[in-house]
């Protein structure tokens, strides 16, 4: 199966933006791009999802470019609470799998 | 609204014991999955329901692993006998709709085959 890629960890600190980009060749036309948030000892949290261009919700922006080959999820203003594993997911051409990458693990630091 | 309930959330076992895994998904969720979660690692997609019927089983171990999901509600998943590298995460997440791929996860069982 063809895998997303994302960078394994980030670091930030309280009150930056962060941005994560997500990197998936093997998209889907019909598909869509969702990016949730997973805390230790916890199920993943449903963030945000987009098909194209932007998309924005109270808690954050997704940025799509035209060739929907990646996409970033935008994180403004970040707290101590944000410090978690985000993943994207996609499914992949032809098969409809459900592929969640390796994540990125993001630290908030004071 | 009640999330996805599972239980137990965590299970200690002897390899070649079985063990059985249960989820309860949201209301009116027609789809439901499962997943297992290595230390470390993303969500690995064991089966998909769409109501009662298996849509997509096709990284299940079959020869010891084992899903039903009666009535197209609540789901059972059983390790029949388990190993030492079956320890993870085993995660359940319902959604509404297959297309949109939102998912609302369960909190997990945390297996421990000793």
């Amino acid at each position: 199966l063809a895998k997303t890629t994302q960078p394994i960890s980030m670091d930030s600190y309280e009150g930056q933006e962060v941005n994560i980009t997500c990197s998936h060749n093997n998209i889907a036309t019909n598909d869509y791009i969702t990016w949730y948030q997973q805390f230790p000892s916890q199920g993943p949290r449903f963030i945000i999802q987009g098909y194209k261009t932007k998309v924005t919700n109270e808690v954050a922006s997704l940025f799509i470019p035209a060739d929907r080959k990646s996409s970033t999820l935008s994180l403004p203003r970040v707290s101590l609470s944000d410090t978690a594993v985000y993943y994207c997911l996609v499914a992949e051409t032809g098969r409809r799998a459900l592929t969640f990458g390796s994540g990125t693990r993001l630290q908030v630091q004071p | 609204e009640a999330g996805v309930v599972q239980s137990p959330r965590y299970k200690i076992i002897e390899k070649k014991q079985p063990v059985a895994f249960w989820c309860n998904p949201i209301s009116g969720h027609n789809t439901l999955y499962w997943y297992r979660q290595n230390l470390g690692q993303g969500p690995e997609l064991l089966i998909r329901y769409e109501n009662e019927e298996a849509v997509d089983d096709s990284q299940l171990p079959k020869d010891r692993f084992s899903a039903e999901r009666l009535k197209g509600v609540d789901s059972t998943l059983k390790i029949q006998p388990a190993e030492l590298g079956d320890s993870a995460v085993y995660l359940c997440a319902s959604s509404l709709d297959l297309g949109t791929n939102i998912q609302y996860f369960g909190a997990g069982t945390r297996l421990s085959v000793l």
